[in-house]
């Protein structure tokens, strides 16, 4: 496909689970990012990679949070032992070049912990 | 600190009553100011990236403006599929990269 696609669409865990949400960018894309969007509000930023580096990670809320892409394209975020805190609905975007380049954004994925 | 804030949060319109939806930013170091549509239940599409102040783009419908400290989104004669959240952001240099902050949207309703 030409989009960013994230895999599962919608995940439900228990809480003191772990999860892992997956993200395919579009092919090429050097730049990658994971936002998290709670309800009624708008993304925040949690971590950036470029290629396979992980450039900045200072919005990660917490060290339960790990985000990774080993090859520089797929890119996968874990979050350790769940909380209800935790849910929220996690965007992938890329970008073709790292800076002003814009950014395209994955369909989500809406994670609900009970 | 980087702020950015959208007003209204909600706006109601009739189908053909133009408006503007406003986007105002404290940022040092800005590198673009996005537009962004979201419909309910998907990921932010893009519209508009904005540099310098006085830049103006358009899309249809659509046109947005940017000043040093704010930026618009003008709706001509709205139709209802123009229904959705509007999302502005400003793009701030991280390890080379581009990072958005996001504002909280102003979900507009079209209605007939």
């Amino acid at each position: 496909g030409a989009g960013v696609s994230q895999s599962p669409r919608y995940k439900v865990a228990k809480r003191g689970q772990d999860v892992a949400l997956r993200c395919d960018p579009i092919s090429g894309h050097v730049s990658l990012f994971w936002y998290q969007q709670a309800l009624g509000q708008g993304p925040e930023f949690l971590t950036y990679f470029q290629n396979e580096a992980q450039l900045d990670k200072s919005g990660l809320p917490s060290d339960r949070f790990f985000a990774e892409r080993p090859e520089g394209s797929v890119s996968t975020l874990k979050i350790q032992r769940t909380q209800q805190e935790d849910s929220a609905v996690y965007l992938c975007a890329s970008s073709l070049v790292p800076s002003t380049d814009t950014q395209y954004f994955g369909p989500g994925t809406r994670l609900t912990v009970l | 600190e980087d702020q950015v804030t959208q007003s209204p949060e909600a706006l109601r319109l009739q189908e053909g009553e133009s408006s503007s939806l406003n986007c105002s930013y404290t940022v040092s170091g800005l590198r673009g100011l996005f537009w962004y549509r979201q419909d309910p239940g998907k990921g932010p599409e893009f519209l508009f990236t904005l540099y310098s102040a006085g830049e103006e783009k358009e899309k249809e419908r659509l046109k947005a403006t940017l000043t040093k400290k704010e930026s618009f989104l003008h709706i001509t004669a709205p139709k209802p599929e123009d229904s959705a959240t509007y999302l502005c952001a400003v793009g701030i240099l991280t390890g080379g990269g581009n990072k958005l902050t996001f504002g909280t949207g102003t979900q507009l309703k079209v209605e007939l």
